[in-house]
């Protein structure tokens, strides 16, 4: 099946600092998101963003679906913005997500 | 816009009872409904998917037979934890597509699982 691979796998920032977060797939895909999983657990989606760039805020997503990868990047980081991030794809043809190892982040005042 | 409920948030039961998890979707009407269980610091793993009136496809490896799915209505699955066991004590999650006509999902809260 399909690989999706993400780093850093662990991210600590000082509150103001800015972070790219990648995703790494291993097919083509017809769906990708970025989540955010907070403290007690629900995911929040942030972009669906199976190709382009998309920006919500201080966050923005862009995908390279030829070269098989997509970058989040969150500016101005708030302690508000800690927990984990995922990116989940569908391969070509399906409906079914897979997610990635995911990204835990910190920012500390 | 696309949200989605799971019933209970949490629940603790003795080992050899079953537990009925709800997800629903409150604004939409979803048309396939996933669940994914995830163990403490690790991602999500795919359980199964269902559509309204047939039967649940499940993933490699987990058990039908243990966990029962019903999709009776386009905002309503249920996942059913027949029998179960301490290394049953999961995270599980629902997640529900068809608000548009692109695949993305959206998440229910999950609900929180301890078999003692």
């Amino acid at each position: 099946g399909i690989q999706v691979e993400q780093s850093p796998p662990d991210l600590i920032l000082q509150e103001g600092a800015n972070s790219t977060l990648r995703c790494n797939f291993s097919d083509s895909v017809n769906n990708l998101q970025w989540f955010h999983q907070n403290p007690w657990g629900q995911l929040i989606n942030l972009f669906y963003i199976p190709s382009g760039t998309k920006q919500n805020g201080r966050l923005s997503a862009t995908t390279v679906a030829t070269e098989r990868y997509s970058l989040l990047y969150i500016s101005s980081s708030q302690t508000t913005d800690s927990g984990v991030y995922f990116c989940a794809v569908c391969p070509g043809g399906g409906n079914k997500l897979t997610f990635g190892t995911g990204t835990q982040l910190k920012v500390e005042l | 816009g696309a949200v989605v409920s799971q019933h209970p948030s949490w629940v603790i039961c003795k080992s050899g009872t079953s537990v009925k998890i709800e997800c629903r979707s409150l604004d939409f009407q979803a048309t396939t409904m996933f669940w994914y269980r995830q163990f403490p610091k690790q991602s999500l793993m795919l359980m199964a998917t269902s559509n309204e009136g047939s039967k649940a496809t499940y993933e490699q490896g987990v058990e039908k037979d243990k966990f029962l799915i019903n999709h009776a209505s386009l905002t309503l699955s249920t996942l059913t934890v027949t029998s179960a066991h301490p290394e049953d004590s999961s995270f599980y999650i629902c997640s529900a597509g068809g608000l548009s006509s692109y695949n993305e999902q959206f998440f229910g809260p999950g609900t929180r699982l301890t078999v003692l």
